[in-house]
């Protein structure tokens, strides 16, 4: 298994470009979310999917579209870049047996991103 | 949502036990106590996750008191390779949304 792939690993914008992050789950996994990482801060939850189709926000969703058609892709949309998005994005992926201890997110590599 | 406490650093030396205590007095009835582990420029790592009383895996320790009001990762015998961010969640891991609030996290130095 690849586990969570994301392209491309960086990414240089000027503000007021669009453009898509991707990423990709190969574990079969219902959950998949979206963070930005801040140099020194903890991660910050940007939208989730339970499924196929279901998409909600986090904590920071303005500035970004989700999509979820299929169970494996999950592309995160910039729709006008800011110099405040500059970031590293990650996408992490789960699924809940609804056991204790079982919960765990997997990561991706992920996105710096730097918007000019 | 339960807000977590962390010391924002900690040193330690190669061998030694470590111990990262969260805080988090507004623990809510169903939800879980995570811990996570980053390295420079990766995605954070699950270490271990549980909801009460003592959780062991292979690399780690959990020990949560009765009222749940706190938690201790206990990492044994720590190498350099653990110099890492450690970070504590608290959230019910049946509402997905909920359950991944990041704070800043513990930033773990170990000294040869």
């Amino acid at each position: 298994n690849a586990g969570v792939t994301q392209t491309p690993k960086f990414q240089v914008l000027k503000t007021g470009q669009s453009m898509t992050l991707q990423c990709a789950q190969d574990m079969n996994h219902e959950y998949m979310s979206w963070y930005r990482q801040d140099p020194g801060m903890g991660l910050r939850l940007i939208h989730y999917s339970v499924g196929a189709g279901i998409t909600d926000q986090g904590e920071v969703p303005n500035g970004y579209n989700v999509s979820r058609s299929t169970t494996e892709d999950f592309p995160l949309r910039l729709l006008s870049a800011a110099p405040s998005q500059t970031s590293v994005y990650f996408c992490a992926s789960s699924y809940s047996s609804g056991r204790d201890g079982d919960n765990e997110q997997f990561f991706g590599p992920g996105t710096r991103l730097t918007v000019l | 949502l339960a807000k977590t406490t962390q010391p924002i650093s900690m040193d330690s030396y190669e061998g030694q036990e470590v111990n990262i205590t969260c805080s988090h007095n507004n623990i809510a009835t169903n939800d879980y106590i995570t811990w996570y582990q980053q390295f420079p420029s990766q995605g954070p790592r699950f270490i271990i996750q549980g909801y009460k009383t003592k959780v062991t895996n292979e690399v780690a320790s959990l020990f949560i008191p009765a009222d749940r009001k706190s938690s201790t990762l206990s990492l044994p015998r720590v190498s350099l390779s653990d110099t890492a961010v450690y970070y504590c969640l608290v959230g019910d891991i049946r509402n997905y949304g909920q359950n991944f609030v990041f704070g800043p996290g513990t930033r773990l130095s170990v000294l040869p």
